[in-house]
């Protein structure tokens, strides 16, 4: 079965830091692009980053440039995402997701359950 | 960034309803566009890929089309498992924005 089971998620105090992380199985994780998708609570879906297959490559949303860090572990089937300096306005559910083909990059088809990150003091 | 605009932000219908979501982006996105499903508590679940592909195992009283700024997402007749939160979302470029959402819900 093609899965995606993200952890990490956790009360933190506005400043803090944060690893998210995301297993998959069932496919060839080395041979797709990777985001993560965020949901604060009662609101819509926002792309936060993603990263090409062999890491090279990684993109960001603005409003976490320079806080956030996406990485990937092909040999572990692992994705991540390093959240510093975590802000009230960070709060939400985190999705990884995979796109629907190997080259595409943002029609995601497979999506984890989400881990929850609360910023507040 | 390329902006999504969806309308109406909310729906009430009934079952067997026909039903029509309207997506809007800024510039034109060719047929880089996908529709979700979204239910309270749950992951979202893509419908429909590059405008009109239902994706598998998808129903096929779902549709889209559409190509440049304007794209619509059909349901034919509406059943009971449909009622939640649809949102588009462009793949043409980097951020992938999606639609504010729009609520399907019970009349």
């Amino acid at each position: 079965e093609v899965q995606l089971v993200e952890s990490g998620g956790d009360l933190v105090q506005p400043g803090g830091s944060l690893r998210l992380s995301c297993a998959a199985s069932g496919f060839t994780f080395s041979t797709y692009w990777m985001s993560w998708v965020r949901q604060a609570p009662g609101k819509g879906l926002d792309w936060v980053a993603n990263i090409k297959q062999d890491g090279s490559e990684k993109y960001y949303v603005d409003s976490v440039k320079g806080r956030f860090t996406i990485s990937r572990d092909n040999a572990k089937n692992s994705l991540y995402l390093q959240m510093n300096s975590l802000r009230d306005e960070d709060t939400a559910v985190y999705y990884c997701a995979r796109p629907n083909r190997a080259q595409s990059r943002h029609s995601f088809d497979i999506w984890g359950q989400g881990t929850m990150v609360t910023v507040s003091s | 960034d390329i902006q999504m605009t969806q309308s109406p932000s909310c729906l009430s219908s009934s079952v067997g309803d026909r039903v029509t979501i309207t997506c809007r982006a800024s510039q034109s996105i060719s047929t880089y566009l996908n529709w979700y499903q979204q239910r309270p508590g749950k992951a979202p679940k893509l419908l429909i890929y590059a405008a009109s592909s239902l994706q598998s195992e998808v129903p096929s009283r779902f549709s889209g089309s559409g190509s440049g700024t304007e794209f619509t997402l059909t349901i034919s007749s509406l059943q009971a498992e449909d009622f939640a939160t649809y949102y588009c979302q462009q793949s043409y470029n980097t951020p992938p924005i999606f639609g504010q959402g729009t609520r399907l819900e019970i009349k």
